[in-house]
């Protein structure tokens, strides 16, 4: 059964720092791994997306990586911004299922 | 073209009442799926159709809860009755049919629900 966590589950930093948020996974017969945004009473945004056969995803100021075989991804946010504050979810699609599994999230806060 | 989109976006209800969440997928999507995050916990998988025929509702947490996509295109979700735990985020989300489940899942914005 494929089970997802995510360290730290909380995290504070000042403005203009580099961070990285780990996601780790059970099983690592995947399809794909998602990072998502949640912003409070709004919906998921998707960050990047990390098929099976790839190493990592880069979109602007974020760099996710995948290592299958340990069951690990992180997310790099370079350069943090207030505007980064939000709750950061991971998700893993298992091979042979269709439903994606999701962590409990690291609820991300960026200090001005 | 247009995102996935939900209805409402948040809805209040008293324990006993009934609850009608629609989902309208992208266009062209013949996967789509149900999630819900309650309280303090993870998001979790409800079921996922194929056109209109369910595939997979091994995830819906009894029979107070009904699916349905009519035609293959929108869903709805009842919750009849409702129950104090079912408050939460109900989220949908679509994706194309084919090539296995490597499609990325889109998501909606979700539907907030509150049972007092």
């Amino acid at each position: 059964k494929q089970e997802v966590t995510q360290i730290p589950a909380a995290l504070s930093v000042p403005e203009g720092e580099n961070l990285v948020l780990n996601c780790s996974f059970t099983d690592s017969a995947i399809y794909n791994l998602q990072w998502f945004r949640q912003d409070p009473g709004k919906g998921l945004t998707s960050l990047l997306l990390i098929q099976s056969s790839q190493r990592e995803q880069t979109s602007g100021r974020l760099n996710a990586s995948l290592d299958k075989s340990s069951g690990r991804s992180t997310l790099y946010i370079a350069a943090s911004q207030p505007g980064d504050s939000a709750t950061y979810l991971c998700a893993v699609l298992t091979s042979g299922t269709y439903k994606y599994i999701f962590g409990t999230g690291t609820r991300l806060k960026v200090l001005a | 073209e247009a995102g996935v989109t939900q209805f409402p976006s948040h809805s209040v209800i008293e324990k006993g009442q009934t609850v009608t969440l629609r989902c309208d997928p992208i266009s062209g999507h013949d996967n789509l799926y149900w999630y819900r995050r309650v309280m303090g916990k993870e998001i979790k998988f409800l079921l996922h159709f194929v056109k209109e025929s369910k595939q997979d509702e091994s995830g819906m947490p009894n029979n107070r809860f009904l699916a349905e996509r009519t035609g293959g295109t929108y869903s709805t979700l009842k919750v009849q009755p409702a129950e104090l735990e079912d408050s939460g985020v109900y989220f949908c989300a679509s994706s194309h049919l084919g090539q296995g489940a490597r499609w990325s899942q889109y998501f909606g914005p979700g539907t907030r629900l509150t049972v007092l």
